[in-house]
């Protein structure tokens, strides 16, 4: 079964820095990758998915993620964070088979200082 | 269009008490989920349906049970709350692999 890590549980910035948040996936045939970004108090919603092609893969709020194969990694990097992406961060995978079922991994706590 | 919606937002249910949770979407999505998060655990697969009448366990289903009453709403029944049930508990949809779809949530205590 498709699992994927993230590696860090809190990651605490200043704003306007730039942050990464790291994810690892085991490794299969074909991988789908997503981020989804949790606010306070608030349901999940998607960042940024890579099905196929271009490895860099832009979603919103000016995030982006690279599909690394050979490090079999997706990690989350934002240039410049503002206070309003304080929020926990999820990487998941699809888990297998046609039921579009996702396996999250543990989330990262971005928290963002004036 | 409200998307995905679940009740009750908050419950507190003495050990033993049985609940239903609500979800209903309206985006004609096929398939359905429940996930449990917990501080540190991430979110967790409880049950799902892949389509109206169909439903299948995932990682952590003892407990729970579902039912897909019809293509827009999926239940979650707790027949005897315990309180390692207390968590919240999420709703979701999709209709294809890109994305699925979050209610906001039902914050269930069990004391």
């Amino acid at each position: 079964a498709q699992s994927v890590t993230q590696l860090d549980s809190q990651v605490p910035v200043f704003e306007e820095a730039p942050v990464e948040l790291r994810c690892n996936y085991s490794s299969s045939v074909s991988v789908y990758l997503f981020w989804y970004v949790q606010y306070p108090n608030q349901g999940l919603q998607l960042l940024l998915k890579y099905l196929s092609g271009s490895t860099l893969v832009k979603g919103i709020n000016g995030f982006e993620a690279e599909f690394n194969k050979s490090q079999t990694s997706f990690h989350l990097r934002k240039p410049s964070v503002h206070i309003s992406d304080t929020a926990e961060y999820f990487c998941a995978t699809l888990s297998g088979g046609s039921n579009y079922k996702l396996t999250f991994g543990k989330g990262t706590l971005l928290t963002v200082n004036p | 269009n409200a998307g995905v919606t679940q009740t009750p937002k908050f419950q507190v249910l003495k050990t033993g008490q049985s609940m239903t949770l609500q979800c209903a979407q309206d985006m004609n999505h096929n398939s359905m989920y429940w996930y449990r998060q917990d501080p540190g655990m991430g979110l967790r697969l409880i049950y799902y349906s892949a389509s109206e009448g169909t439903t299948d366990k995932g990682e952590v289903p003892n407990g729970y049970n579902v039912s897909r009453l019809n293509k827009r709403e999926f239940s979650l029944r707790l027949e005897s709350a315990a309180p390692s049930q207390t968590s919240v508990y999420f709703c979701a949809s999709s209709g294809t692999a890109d994305e699925q779809y979050f209610g906001p949530g039902t914050r269930l205590t069990v004391t």
